[in-house]
């Protein structure tokens, strides 16, 4: 078992909808990130979130709203989504983002666009 | 051409073979090496993390650095098949990981 927690597994969703991803971790840890990453693919940055501090990889389409309600919980709200946003989204977490802090990953949330 | 060059298999290897996995890397600002085993519809799991070029050793497995050459390899002993996966390097800069594509794993039974 991960000390990443994500849920839900697996979601579903039409394109018009609006839902959220949720990330928890216990570990004390001050950095979190979301990745998506596509079949056979390495894990794609889109947003971390440092000592309260939001940094986002521009390439990221608006329709991903990232948020941070506080430092062990992380959402990513979804709105009018597209069929190649379906991929496998992973949170993880860091003790802080310097570069000699390995980052813990979720198992992921597997998203489906219908 | 990408940062990080690693072969992305299969390598399909019999039961109780020394498993050798391997990335090459062109920054050299690149500081802190790590290997990241991924089961099919699991996320990214660390297995070893290391800075400095020479041997790291856990259990079955040893990471190797060699910052001369920017070459990092990955050897698993007595390979089982439950050490099937995908094996990930990364590699840590300016707060950012540099991935591989990730070398997918096949030990024979």
């Amino acid at each position: 078992d991960t000390e990443v927690t994500q849920t839900p597994k697996h979601l579903v969703m039409g394109m018009t909808n609006k839902k959220s991803l949720k990330c928890e971790q216990h570990m004390g840890h001050r950095a979190m990130y979301w990745y998506k990453q596509k079949a056979k693919k390495p894990p794609e940055l889109m947003f971390v979130y440092s000592y309260e501090k939001l940094s986002i990889n521009e390439s990221v389409p608006s329709r991903f709203s990232p948020e941070c309600p506080n430092s062990s919980l992380l959402n990513l709200h979804l709105h009018a989504l597209q069929p190649e946003d379906s991929a496998l989204y992973l949170c993880a977490s860091s003790q802080g983002q310097g570069v000699d802090q390995p980052q813990h990953f979720g198992d992921g949330t597997r998203l489906s666009i219908l | 051409q990408k940062e990080v060059e690693q072969d992305p298999g299969p390598l399909s290897v019999p039961e109780g073979a020394i498993v050798s996995l391997n990335c090459t890397y062109s920054n050299s600002a690149f500081q802190y090496f790590m290997w990241y085993r991924q089961y099919s519809r699991k996320g990214p799991e660390l297995l070893m993390y290391t800075y400095s070029s020479g041997n790291k050793e856990d259990g079955r497995f040893t990471a190797q650095v060699d910052k001369s050459s920017k070459y990092i390899s990955l050897f698993i002993r007595d390979s089982q098949p439950s050490d099937s996966a995908t094996y990930l390097c990364a590699m840590s800069v300016d707060y950012q990981l540099i991935w591989g594509a990730g070398t997918k794993l096949i030990i024979k039974p």
